[in-house]
């Protein structure tokens, strides 16, 4: 099994429509949580920590719950510039940063 | 904002040969780096955490004396790919974590392609 595991994707979707991506990690030991994106030829890029209270940045939602080892992230009125690969990430005890294999968002006109 | 510097960004190297690729801290000090590599449509996979004026420590799998890695400052990890091969071809990251605020940040990586 996988340590961090995404939807397969990728998701294609018009301009302006809502999408959500999720994520599921194997080690409940594991401290933090974030959200990258990662542009074609790119370094990642921190979109968001995730926190179990949940948290919000524009158009972007994340939430967390512990005991079902979940990590979602919506993303509201999608723009063509919100196309990228998305990355789930979790951070271990040891400050390792465990990547997902990401998902794929093609946002289309 | 902390910036993590990475060079080269691009590389060609013949078979046999050694690339040496350099991860430096521009503003803040970082006793922890940790190396990554990503091939196409894959994710990142952590190789190798640098560790600061110690030996670095290497996940299951990364051969230790093919990837070599060293830590000498507080802002300098280099990792050099002996021996390359066509197959270590690939886009490889480094992350540097600024000991003060905890936080972590990359480079903007390298491609390094053998031929």
């Amino acid at each position: 099994r996988k340590e961090v595991e995404q939807d397969p994707g990728p998701f294609n979707v018009p301009e302006g429509a809502t999408v959500a991506f999720n994520c599921t990690y194997s080690n409940s030991a594991s401290q933090s949580f974030f959200w990258y994106r990662q542009d074609c030829r790119k370094e990642p890029k921190l979109l968001m920590s995730v926190y179990s209270s949940g948290n919000e940045d524009g158009r972007f939602t994340a939430q967390l719950n512990r005991a079902s080892q979940y990590i979602s992230l919506l993303i509201r009125d999608s723009k063509l510039s919100d196309s990228a690969t998305y990355l789930c990430v979790v951070r271990e005890t040891t400050d390792k940063l465990i990547f997902g294999t990401g998902t794929r968002l093609q946002v289309f006109p | 904002g902390a910036v993590v510097s990475q060079h080269p960004s691009w590389v060609i190297c013949k078979s046999g040969t050694s690339v040496k690729i350099e991860c430096r801290s521009l503003d803040f000090q970082a006793t922890t780096m940790f190396w990554y590599r990503q091939f196409p449509k894959q994710s990142l996979m952590l190789m190798a955490t640098s560790n600061e004026g110690s030996k670095a420590t290497y996940e299951q799998g990364v051969e230790k004396d093919k990837f070599l890695i060293n830590h000498a400052s507080l802002t300098l990890s280099t990792l050099t790919v002996t021996s390359a091969h066509p197959e270590d071809s690939s886009f490889y990251i480094c992350s540097a974590r600024d000991q003060l605020a905890g936080t972590i940040y990359f480079g903007e990586g390298s491609w390094l392609t053998v031929v």
